[in-house]
């Protein structure tokens, strides 16, 4: 497949574990973004990489969230101690440059915190 | 106030109804203007995108952009059954961050 993936498809996990969510962008792709989407709500910006580099971390919730992308390839979005209010679809996009025209969407990982 | 303002729906046409599909928001540097559908679990896929003010037409789909007003419209002609998604609209200033409204659940009665 030529698109973007993500695993897990689906996580539950229990109040205060860490889950770790996988995005895998298309092939060459330089630009690769973090959003989440909680139920009926539109898409929240949470992270972007450039190449291996986060220029801008401002959407990230909070300190128990973090990502990093290793070899201009897959990244790995890390929630710790989670909590119910962390449950919501985390999608992840990628794009050939920084262009908002060109970000190509995965299916998300759907977390539900219980 | 949300940067960007979009009625939830949900929104139920007849087939074939010319379908109409709104947006304001507040911030005067967005330039990029985007319409995504999403597919129940699935993620966005980008319909339509303009720079600026003006239309565009892609097929039944057509794209306006009034910035004097802050507003955004989708127009869907001829609406088919498979046009039954939530279809998020979307704006940008700076080409890396985009903010998105909270989508309008569209439904297309046979």
């Amino acid at each position: 497949g030529a698109g973007v993936s993500q695993s897990p498809s689906n996580k539950v996990t229990e109040k205060g574990k860490d889950v770790e969510l996988r995005c895998d962008p298309i092939s060459g792709h330089t630009a690769l973004y973090w959003y989440r989407q909680r139920l009926g709500q539109g898409l929240e910006f949470l992270i972007y990489f450039q190449g291996n580099s986060a220029p801008d971390k401002s959407g990230l919730p909070s300190d128990r969230f973090s990502a990093e992308r290793t070899g201009e390839s897959v990244s790995t979005l890390t929630i710790q101690r989670t909590q119910q209010e962390d449950s919501a679809v985390y999608l992840c996009a990628s794009s050939l440059g920084i262009r908002s025209d060109t970000q190509y969407f995965g299916p998300g990982t759907r977390l539900t915190v219980l | 106030q949300k940067e960007v303002e979009q009625d939830p729906g949900p929104l139920s046409v007849p087939e074939g109804a010319i379908v109409s599909l709104n947006c304001t928001y507040s911030n005067s540097a967005f330039q990029y203007f985007m319409w995504y559908r999403q597919y129940s679990r699935k993620g966005p896929e980008l319909l339509m995108y303009t720079y600026s003010s003006g239309n565009k037409e892609d097929g039944r789909f057509t794209a306006q952009v009034d910035k004097s007003s802050k507003y955004i419209s989708l127009f869907i002609r001829d609406s088919q059954p498979s046009d039954s998604a939530t279809y998020l609209c979307a704006m940008d200033s700076s080409a890396s961050k985009i903010i998105f409204g909270s989508g309008t659940r569209l439904s297309i009665r046979p």
